[in-house]
């Protein structure tokens, strides 16, 4: 299997705190990506990666911020979790950019915001 | 407005027969197309791809048939078996450019016994 996980795998956390998830890879990808599945709604993009320092928003970003510092890390960061936050959340990775390269995922962290 | 659309949100099928899963798209600009499979507690896994330049892409057991027409894909399982109970995502992109994977909403499918 493709070198990524996910930490941690779950957590419960307060509405109004902060949390951070990690997404790390040892594939040297160049593109990351963090969705979040939920029943009704499928995988949403929330934001994505295509470089060191380099990303921008998806679909369901209000909320999220990320960051990336190192290719092997890709940060997703909830500044003050809600509740409508409560989720699954699955990091991937790509070689190359395009759909007809494959997403590789993470095995998810399962967030409970109460 | 949701592009890809899968509405069947589950699916039982016994063991042996053919499972068919269906996913609708509203973009005319998508030209790639892709199946996911995805088991509890696990991330999604790619399981098969179809190009717009094809109306069959066949891998296994796996069959996935493209109708641009009707903007229709579907999946094909025979013969299913209970393994191949999980969660389906359809997923469309544009090659190139800055669109990214569009995800379906899922279907569950469960072959029994």
């Amino acid at each position: 299997d493709a070198g990524i996980t996910q930490s941690p795998r779950h957590k419960v956390t307060e509405t109004g705190t902060p949390v951070t998830l990690r997404c790390h890879q040892t594939e040297n990808h160049r593109y990351m990506y963090w969705y979040r599945q939920d029943p009704g709604h499928g995988l949403r993009l929330i934001h994505y990666s295509y470089g060191v320092k380099d990303t921008d928003k998806g679909e369901v970003s209000d909320g999220y911020s990320v960051s990336r510092s190192k290719t092997e890390d890709f940060l997703l960061t909830l500044e003050s979790a809600t509740s409508s936050q409560t989720s699954v959340y699955f990091c991937a990775i790509s070689e190359e950019w395009g759909a007809n390269y494959g997403y590789t995922f993470g095995s998810g962290t399962r967030l409970t915001v109460v | 407005d949701q592009q890809v659309k899968q509405n069947s949100p589950s699916l039982s099928v016994q063991e042996g027969r053919i499972s068919i899963l269906n996913c609708d798209y509203t973009n005319s600009m998508f030209d790639y197309f892709l199946w996911y499979k995805k088991y509890p507690a696990e991330g999604p896994t790619f399981l098969i791809s179809i190009s717009s330049i094809k109306d069959k892409n066949e891998d296994g057991r796996f069959t996935v048939f493209l109708n641009k027409s009707a903007k229709h894909l579907s999946l094909h399982i025979v013969p299913s078996q209970p393994g191949d109970s999980a969660v389906y995502f359809c997923a469309a992109s544009v090659r190139g450019g800055s669109e990214k994977l569009v995800f379906g909403k899922g279907t569950k499918l469960t072959v029994n016994p």
